[in-house]
């Protein structure tokens, strides 16, 4: 499977603990998304990468958040003392470096609930 | 602010027959439209995209157009299928052809009977 793989799938935890998502991008794709979607809504936008680069950041991205993608390849995403607002999916999406066209590819999606 | 927006949290449609899914958008730099179809559990796939040098854009039984003046786009899929039951969602972005942001809509749930 070549798509664009996250892990965990699953995520509880309490809150005030840390938790770390990773994202693998499609191997040729060199823009990385990250996106959180709440029930009842479509995602959002939380930042991106072009190759290690951080380009753009959500306001949503709270100093509690901290992403990096340090080889330009996978990338993660850190949540420090979590919130029960921090509930939400967190999805990874990837696209290649191209101007003919502008289709961002999705992972599964990391699930996260904060007790 | 919603710059998205897709009005219709559901809809219910004969297999066979035309499903029409609408989006409106307010961000008049918007020129790179999108849809994506969601099954539980899984992340968004990629269904057709159109840009806004287009009125229209055809894949199969996928057909999206758009209405820049009305800033409204529709995606049409005939014949429905059962297996098209999924949430659809409309996104937008700015400068079509480069790297940005995509701005979804909140989606609706499609529903394809027997």
């Amino acid at each position: 499977d070549t798509g664009v793989s996250q892990d965990p799938r699953h995520k509880i935890t309490k809150r005030g603990q840390n938790v770390t998502f990773r994202c693998d991008p499609i191997s040729e794709h060199n823009r990385l998304y990250w996106y959180r979607q709440t029930l009842g809504q479509g995602p959002e936008f939380l930042t991106y990468f072009q190759n290690e680069a951080q380009l753009e950041k959500s306001r949503l991205l709270s100093d509690r958040f901290s992403a990096e993608r340090p080889k330009g390849s996978f990338s993660t995403l850190e949540i420090q003392r979590t919130e029960q607002g921090d509930s939400a999916m967190y999805l990874c999406a990837s696209s290649p470096a191209s101007l003919a066209g502008f289709e961002q590819f999705f992972g599964p999606g990391t699930r996260l609930t904060v007790l | 602010d919603q710059q998205v927006k897709q009005n219709s949290p559901s809809l219910s449609v004969q297999e066979g027959r035309i499903s029409i899914l609408n989006c409106d958008y307010t961000n008049s730099m918007f020129d790179y439209f999108l849809w994506y179809k969601k099954y539980p559990a899984e992340g968004p796939t990629f269904l057709i995209s159109i840009s806004s040098i287009k009125d229209k854009n055809e894949d199969g039984r996928f057909t999206v157009f758009l209405n820049k003046s009305a800033k409204h786009l529709s995606l049409h899929i005939v014949p429905s299928q059962p297996g098209d039951s999924a949430v659809y969602f409309c996104a937008a972005s700015e400068g079509a052809g480069t790297a940005s942001k995509l701005t979804f809509g909140t989606g609706t749930r499609l529903q394809v009977t027997l």
